[in-house]
């Protein structure tokens, strides 16, 4: 089944503690993006990808990093998780030809508390 | 700082009528604009993308572009309970590079039996 996968799905941990959200894709997409959502402030891009050692900043990128050393993982790392970044964060991937032009497809999303 | 705007609802219409979604966007430079539908506690799903100007129906969905205006409208025809949700417009942001898409915060569409 065509999907992109998410891990975990709930997450709560606490200030500055590093973690990691990992993101899969079997569709073998070129592009992959990090978006998060909060109650009205609507879905956000954190990072993408448009291919396998390429990313690029979306329009909330502070306190993130990412990176794509393979095609089909897209993992969001946070350094020093602060409570300001609890939310519920969403991957996608897209076929990539034509970057974000291209329908997305997102995963099931996780939620995390940072306390 | 490029925009999708959306009025936010919630947008109530009895079952079997015409929902209108409207949005705006800001950045002149986009060319490619979709249309999502999330329900509660569930990923976005693409319901329609449209990239030139005029109308794109599919099945019970059309989706109107008018770049002149800087606008983009989902229409649902025949509107069934089930297609109470938020649903999310997004564009193309073209002034950096191609990767960027820009959400509008979504609009509440409730219809009601």
């Amino acid at each position: 089944e065509a999907q992109v996968t998410q891990n975990p799905r709930y997450l709560i941990t606490v200030t500055g503690k590093k973690l990691t959200v990992t993101c899969s894709q079997n569709m073998n997409h070129e592009y992959m993006s990090w978006y998060r959502q909060d109650p009205g402030l609507g879905l956000r891009q954190i990072y993408y990808s448009m291919n396998v050692e390429v990313t690029d900043k979306g329009d909330v990128p502070e306190g993130y990093k990412v990176s794509r050393k393979e095609k089909r993982n897209f993992p969001l790392i946070l350094e020093s998780p602060s409570p300001n970044q609890t939310s519920l964060y969403f991957c996608a991937s897209s076929l990539g030809t034509s970057g974000a032009s291209d329908t997305q497809y997102f995963g099931p999303g996780t939620r995390l508390t940072v306390l | 700082q490029k925009e999708v705007e959306q009025n936010s609802g919630p947008l109530s219409v009895p079952e079997g009528a015409i929902a209108s979604l409207n949005c705006t966007y800001s950045d002149r430079g986009s060319q490619s604009f979709f249309w999502y539908r999330q329900y509660s506690g569930k990923s976005p799903e693409l319901i329609m993308f449209i990239y030139s100007n005029g109308d794109k129906e599919d099945g019970r969905f059309t989706a109107q572009l008018n770049k002149a205006s800087q606008y983009v409208s989902l229409l649902i025809r025949d509107s069934q309970p089930s297609d109470s949700a938020t649903y999310l417009c997004a564009a193309t942001d073209y002034g950096g590079s191609q990767g960027n898409l820009i959400f509008g915060k979504g609009t509440k569409l409730s219809v009601k039996p």
